[in-house]
């Protein structure tokens, strides 16, 4: 089975409008931590946010909020007020355990940002 | 620049050819990691150093050789590669547990024919 799915393969928003991109994952592990990152053209993983299995509340990291309901396995990137920048492929991630060295991607999903 | 550095950006290299790909850190991480990424494919781990010493091969073939000569630098030897070896290699570092996630290189482009 898939540890992290991501049902997006591509998505569109308007310039300064909000947008959702899903994510669910998969583990019996208690710990674990829940990442997302930006690829832009230029091919650098860039790192957005984290939330920890234990945290109690969402995290947000300037535009960026993971919407993180552990009953459904889900952890979605809200991005608000979208830029032209945004425009990428969004990887999420998940780490077993609490140092885990080996990350599971999903498969992204390409984000374009319309003016 | 992102703290980790991969060089070359681009590499087309024949099937007969043997060429290395460069990974360099100077963050103090202390595991580094090369990872696959082809088209429509979630990113394939392939090796794991921690404080230089191998920790995981996830099954790849003999024509990929890894080497960490110290915690800083990272290499991936090739030879005799595929057409289908042909991916964006992405070089990553971490330190620690926790909100701590992968920092990575902007990656090398191989096309092998």
């Amino acid at each position: 089975a898939q540890k992290i799915t991501q049902t997006q393969p591509g998505m569109f928003v308007q310039e300064k409008e909000a947008v959702t991109l899903d994510c669910t994952y998969d583990t019996s592990d208690p710990s674990y931590g829940l990442f997302w990152y930006k690829q832009p053209s230029s091919g650098e993983m860039i790192f957005l946010i984290y939330q920890g299995s234990y945290d109690q509340q969402n995290a947000t990291e300037g535009r960026y909020s993971l919407n993180f309901q552990k009953a459904r396995k889900s952890a979605n990137l809200v991005i608000s007020a979208s830029q032209l920048g945004d425009s990428a492929m969004y990887f999420c991630a998940m780490r077993e355990g609490i140092t885990g060295n080996q990350f599971y991607f999903g498969t992204g999903t390409s984000l374009t940002v319309i003016p | 620049e992102t703290g980790v550095t991969q060089t070359p950006r681009h590499l087309v290299m024949g099937m007969t050819n043997k060429k290395s790909l460069k990974c360099e850190q100077h963050l103090g991480h202390n595991a580094m990691y090369w990872y696959k990424q082809s088209a429509k494919k979630p990113l394939e781990l392939m090796f794991v150093y921690n404080f230089k010493e191998q920790t995981e091969n996830n099954s790849v073939p003999s024509r990929f050789s890894p080497e960490c000569p110290n915690s800083s630098h990272l290499f991936l030897h090739l030879h005799t590669l595929q057409p289908e070896d042909s991916a964006l290699y992405l070089c990553a570092s971490s330190q620690g547990s926790g909100g701590h996630g992968y920092t990575f290189g902007s990656g090398t482009r191989l096309t092998v024919v």
